[in-house]
């Protein structure tokens, strides 16, 4: 079975932290993405990585970074976290074209 | 922006009847996935239907998609409780990488 793995089901950091949410794939998958969900809003693309070392922006990058040293982990990266990314996000793979396989999610609130 | 628009944003039907939720996306694709996701839990891909097919089964899901009108219907038949759940559904666009998903559609079934 496929598994990607999201390093925490809840996270608490303090406004003007700098956060990591980590993931991990086991499947050699090209593709990884890392997306927001907000009530009402669906899922929101923040960043996404068609390969090692590169990446690309979503549709809400700002306030966000991303890291991908190797084909199997890709890093969200909060440089300062605000109140406003308190959200649940969601890690994504899949091989190229195919069908994508999520995370459990990690539900992080800022105070 | 989301490519992909669902509607609509909720449904309640009761156990044994059939359930429609409709997809528009923008730009072109080239494959159109539904996903499924439990009350707080990660996304369940459904199903992927390429850009040259017009329909596709799988066991109680049809799946349409019309490239002209830019659209796709996910049916649900003989739906059931435990069928409530969100759904959405995922454009695969053509000029790269990207897999955007609109806002969904909120189902519930009645027993």
């Amino acid at each position: 079975d496929v598994k990607v793995t999201q390093s925490s089901r809840y996270l608490v950091k303090r406004t003007g932290e700098k956060v990591f949410l980590e993931c991990v794939q086991d499947m050699d998958h090209e593709n990884m993405f890392w997306y927001r969900q907000d009530p009402g809003l669906g899922l929101r693309l923040i960043y996404f990585s068609y390969d090692v070392k590169m990446k690309e922006k979503g549709d809400i990058p700002e306030g966000y970074s991303v890291s991908r040293e190797k084909k199997e982990r890709f890093s969200l990266i909060l440089e300062s976290a605000s109140t406003n990314q308190t959200s649940m996000y969601l890690c994504a793979s899949r091989a190229l074209g195919g069908q994508a396989f999520f995370g459990q999610g990690t539900r992080l609130t800022v105070v | 922006s989301q490519q992909g628009e669902e509607d609509p944003q909720a449904l309640s039907i009761q156990e044994g009847e059939n359930a429609t939720m409709n997809c528009s996306y923008k730009t072109s694709i080239n494959n159109l996935q539904w996903y499924r996701q439990n009350s707080g839990r990660g996304l369940v891909h459904l199903i992927l239907i390429r850009s040259n097919e017009r329909e596709k089964h799988s066991g109680r899901l049809r799946v349409t998609l019309d490239t002209s009108k830019k659209s796709s219907s996910l049916l649900i038949t003989a739906s059931r409780a435990a069928d409530t759940a969100s759904y959405f559904c995922a454009t695969d666009e053509a000029s790269g990488s990207r897999l955007t998903f609109g806002e969904g559609t909120q189902l519930t079934v009645n027993p």
